[in-house]
C-alpha cells in the first residue's frame, strides 16, 4: 500500500523568500502525484501533478514541482513567495490498489506561513 | 462549466442529534463522489465514495452513513452523532476514479462541532 509523508508541520517564510515544501512517498512503482492547496477554512484546490514525462511540472500560482524516482520525492517549489501562499499543502499519491481499484493518499499537510 | 455546493457551512450539534449533510454537483454527468474528513494534524480520511446512484463504499467503520439518492446529490448522516464526529467534512467530485489520473474538485467544507 502506498504512503505519503510531509515530514514539515509547519513552515514560516518571510515574503520574496524561496519556498519548498517536501513530500515522500511510498510506492512500488511510479504513482499518479499531485499538490493541493487549502485556504483557511476552505476546500481543496489543485496546484499541480505529475503523471509521466517531464520530471519538472508547473503548475497554478508560480507553483512548480520536481518527481525524483531515486528519492522518492515530489516537493513542491516557488521562487518568491507571496502573502496570499499562506495556506496549508497536502501532497497526494494516486496508485493502483489491486485490479481496476485505484487509491488516493494524502499527507498530513504542511501549514505555511508568510511574514511581511 | 462544474461547480459542487456543500452545505451547511458550519455546524453545532448536541451529542446524540441526527446529521445531515449536503454536497451537489453542477455541469456533469454521473461523477464519482466522495466524503472526506480532515482533522487538525491528521490529513484527509476518506470515508465514503460512490461510483453511482445508490452505489456507496465505506472506507472506515464509523457512526455515519452515506446515500446517493440522485445522480449529483451525495449526502452524509448520523443517526446520533458522538464527540468525535467533530471535524471538518468535504464533499469532493472526480470524473474518474481518485487514484488515477485523475484530480479531486472539492466543495469548501463543512465545520462541524458535536458538544
Amino acid at each position: 500500500a502506498q504512503s505519503v509523508t510531509q515530514p514539515d508541520i509547519h513552515i514560516t517564510v518571510s515574503e520574496g523568500a524561496s519556498l519548498e515544501l517536501r513530500c515522500n512517498y511510498s510506492y512500488g512503482a511510479t504513482p499518479y502525484l499531485f499538490w493541493y492547496v487549502q485556504s483557511p477554512g476552505q476546500g481543496l484546490q489543485l496546484l499541480l501533478k505529475y503523471f509521466s514525462g517531464d520530471t519538472l511540472v508547473q503548475g497554478i500560482k508560480g507553483f512548480e514541482a520536481e518527481f525524483k524516482r531515486s528519492q522518492s520525492s515530489f516537493n513542491l517549489r516557488k521562487p518568491s513567495v507571496h502573502w496570499s501562499d499562506a495556506a496549508e499543502y497536502f501532497c497526494a499519491v494516486g496508485a493502483q490498489s489491486g485490479g481496476s481499484n485505484y487509491k488516493l493518499t494524502f499527507g498530513k499537510g504542511t501549514l505555511l506561513t508568510v511574514n511581511p | 462549466s462544474q461547480t459542487i455546493h456543500q452545505w451547511p457551512a458550519t455546524l453545532v450539534q448536541p451529542v446524540g442529534s441526527p446529521l445531515s449533510l449536503e454536497c451537489t454537483v453542477e455541469g456533469t454527468s454521473n461523477p464519482n463522489l466522495y466524503w472526506y474528513r480532515q482533522a487538525a494534524g491528521r490529513g484527509l480520511q476518506l470515508l465514503f465514495y460512490s461510483v453511482g446512484i445508490g452505489q456507496i463504499s465505506s472506507e472506515v467503520p464509523q457512526n455515519l452513513s452515506a446515500s446517493r439518492p440522485q445522480d449529483r446529490q451525495f449526502i452524509l448522516s448520523s443517526k446520533k452523532l458522538l464527540l468525535s464526529d467533530s471535524g471538518f467534512y468535504l464533499c469532493a467530485w472526480s470524473v474518474r476514479r481518485l487514484g488515477s489520473d485523475d484530480q479531486a474538485f472539492f466543495g469548501q467544507g463543512t465545520r462541524l462541532t458535536v458538544v
